[in-house]
């Protein structure tokens, strides 16, 4: 069963405008983390914000937020004012135990961004 | 200094080549890994290497093997690979449940 879901493959955002991105996931894990990871064309794996599963607040990070709704299982990712160097490939990720203190990520399909001028 | 180093950034090897690539991080995390990603999938996880101890996707032929030979260096050593196994290597590291910093990557294209 898939672990986290990315229901929108592309999407399209006037630049300076917000956008959302959806993310949800489904554990049984009590304790865990939900982080957004941006991939531009370079290949590169850039980190924009975590959330904690004991976190009461929402995450921001600049123009990052995340809307955590932790009954819905969901953890979409904010990005206000959009810029050019916006576009890219966003991938929602979820950390789990793989044993001997260490964790992984699994990571959804990911989805497009693409901003237009 | 959050910065995880990969090389090379290409390598185009043949099927019969052995080749290594390496990763390396000064942040002082206890736990590294190396990821596969193909053309347009997400990355998928291939090995851990946390607290001096391996742990192994099942699913990942032998013709990959990791080598850690200190706790800032993770290698990936590669012998006999297929032209399937042409993708993106990502190389990340942690502090446990922190986020995972990842390197660059090294674009594989095997002929």
């Amino acid at each position: 069963a898939q672990k986290i879901t990315q229901t929108q493959p592309g999407m399209f955002v006037q630049e300076k405008e917000a956008v959302t991105l959806d993310c949800t996931y489904d554990t049984s894990d009590p304790s865990y983390g939900l982080f957004w990871y941006k991939q531009p064309s370079s290949g590169e794996m850039i980190f924009l914000i975590y959330q904690g599963s004991y976190d009461q607040q929402n995450a921001t990070e600049g123009r990052y937020s995340l809307n955590f709704q932790k009954a819905r299982k969901s953890a979409n990712l904010v990005i206000s004012a959009s810029q050019l160097g916006d576009s890219a490939m966003y991938f929602c990720a979820m950390r789990e135990s793989s044993g001997a203190g260490s964790y992984q990520l699994t990571f959804g399909k990911g989805t497009k961004l693409s901003v237009i001028p | 200094d959050t910065e995880v180093t990969q090389t090379p950034k290409h390598l185009v090897m043949g099927m019969t080549n052995k080749k290594s690539l390496k990763c390396e991080q000064h942040m002082g995390h206890r736990a590294m890994y190396w990821y596969k990603q193909k053309a347009k999938k997400p990355p998928e996880l291939m090995f851990v290497y946390s607290y001096e101890k391996l742990s192994i996707n099942e699913s990942v032929p032998s013709r990959f093997s990791p080598e850690c030979p200190n706790s800032s260096l993770l290698n990936l050593h590669l012998h006999a690979l297929q032209p399937e196994d042409s993708a993106l290597y990502l190389c990340a590291s942690s502090a446990g449940r922190a986020e995972a910093f990842f390197g660059q990557g090294t674009r594989l294209t095997v002929v």
